[in-house]
């Protein structure tokens, strides 16, 4: 059970889009569509932005969505703002009942 | 509105063990599973472990096998972290949070736990 494997920084201007990839196993993220995504800024708990690789969450920006190739998912913001400035991580179901985080991404708004 | 509230912060001597509570309201406690993260302080989320609150089916990361144990009360929609053998490496902040729609939808707000001679 290692930490699925997230790019430690990506950054954007404001208006950009950004992709955050999420690196797992044929064991994880490769054989199951239950991959979700979190946001937290510092200090804070974090908070549901994705769910099933590509679902939002009711009251979830449609700026947020996800994809999944094989064993990578991703999550795209589009029209990037600086409220977006967090840290970001996925986590993907890993049978058994036993689920598995990303490393995380910090995301900065230039 | 779902709120799960965690019990405050803990400092204890490396051995020791700490039981922390997630108290669920707003919802059917039983009809959600409930899992736990915890995050060292500048460090990345990691999952612990979870639990199933109507059979009280518990299951783990191969890492906290044997050192951590899930428990729950339903009568008062309360869920249960205790971690033994206590490590200066368990410092770290603990949050429970509510598994809705395959993933966590409403969390805790943490709890920090200190583990210092």
């Amino acid at each position: 059970q290692s930490a699925l494997t997230q790019p430690a920084s990506v950054s954007g201007s404001p208006g950009q889009s950004i992709t955050i990839s999420c690196t797992g196993t044929g064991t994880d993220v490769g054989s199951y569509n239950l991959v979700s995504w979190y946001q937290q800024h510092p200090g804070k708990a974090p908070k549901f932005l994705i769910y099933e690789v590509s679902k939002r969450p009711s009251g979830v920006s449609n700026r947020f969505s996800g994809s999944k190739s094989g064993n990578t998912a991703s999550l795209t913001i589009s029209g990037l703002q600086a409220e977006d400035e967090a840290d970001y991580y996925c986590c993907s179901y890993a049978g058994t009942d036993v689920y598995v985080f990303g490393t995380g991404t910090e995301v900065t708004v230039l | 509105q779902v709120q799960l509230v965690q019990s405050g912060a803990e400092v204890k001597k490396p051995g020791a063990s700490v039981k922390v509570s997630c108290k669920a309201s707003g919802y059917t406690f039983t009809n959600y599973d409930i899992n736990w993260v915890r995050q060292a302080a500048g460090q990345g989320l990691e999952w612990m472990g979870g639990m199933n609150p109507p059979s009280g089916k518990t299951a783990y990361a191969q890492k906290f096998q044997g050192r951590v144990a899930i428990t729950r009360n339903t009568s008062t929609s309360t869920a249960y972290m205790e971690v033994t053998s206590l490590r200066s490496e368990d410092t770290a902040v603990y949050y429970c949070g509510r598994v809705g729609a395959t993933g966590l939808d409403y969390w805790g707000q943490g709890t920090l736990v200190t583990v210092s001679s």
